[in-house]
């Protein structure tokens, strides 16, 4: 079968860096999503990775290792506005994301 | 920019009540889908359709029916509301069928059923 675990709530100060953890197992794999979504909001695109490694854009970065069933999303210079949950999403060998429960990240001044 | 809209943002109706939530898409994507968010579970796939008259149920399809005759709409349908269907209910499209591309999402209709 198909399963997804992240922390269910994070806390980290203004100005720092945080990185919130995914790890999966799954038969098929087609790549690994993160979302970000602001409280009452729709889930909005932050990164894609698909082969080992890191791929970084701007403050927010996206590690993947797919031997180790695992990745995860480096936030820096943390902003207020960075409150939000962040969603991991496997998408499987029938290309259907499978939704992990999401992170709440708490910024504190 | 990608829009996707839904017909209501917050939605009360009575238990045994036809519900229609409806969603539109203005980028000529092929594929829409249907999601409910609940506390603590991750985003659970109702119904998709990867083409107009098309549709393939979900993980969790049971109490739920869709339309597409449009391209641009797709509407998910409650025949029954239940006090259980109380959620938090997104639409997203995607623009080919078996693709990596992302999901855009809707705004959500936060529903409660009394």
């Amino acid at each position: 079968g198909q399963n997804i675990d992240q922390p269910t709530e994070m806390t980290a100060t203004e100005g720092a860096i945080v990185q919130i953890n995914c790890t999966y197992q799954t038969s098929g794999f087609n790549g690994l999503f993160w979302y970000q979504q602001h409280a009452g909001e729709a889930p909005t695109f932050l990164s894609y990775n698909v082969l080992d490694g890191l791929e970084e854009k701007g403050r927010f970065s996206s590690f993947l290792s797919r031997s180790k069933g695992y990745s995860y999303l480096l936030l820096k210079e943390l902003q207020m506005k960075d409150s939000a949950s962040y969603l991991c999403a496997l998408m499987d060998s029938n290309y259907q994301l499978i939704w992990g429960a999401g992170t709440k990240l708490i910024i504190k001044p | 920019d990608v829009k996707v809209t839904q017909s209501s943002r917050y939605l009360v109706k009575r238990t045994g009540e036809k519900v229609f939530l409806e969603c539109v898409q203005d980028m000529d994507h092929e594929n829409m889908f249907w999601y409910r968010q609940d506390p603590g579970l991750g985003l659970r796939l109702i119904y998709f359709s990867y083409d107009v008259k098309m549709k393939e149920k979900g993980d969790i399809p049971e109490g739920y029916s869709v339309s597409r005759e449009k391209k641009e709409r797709f509407s998910l349908i409650l025949e029954s509301a239940s006090t259980n269907q109380t959620s938090m209910y997104l639409c997203a499209s995607t623009s080919q069928e078996y693709t990596t591309d992302t999901q855009y999402f809707g705004p959500g209709t936060r529903l409660t059923v009394l």
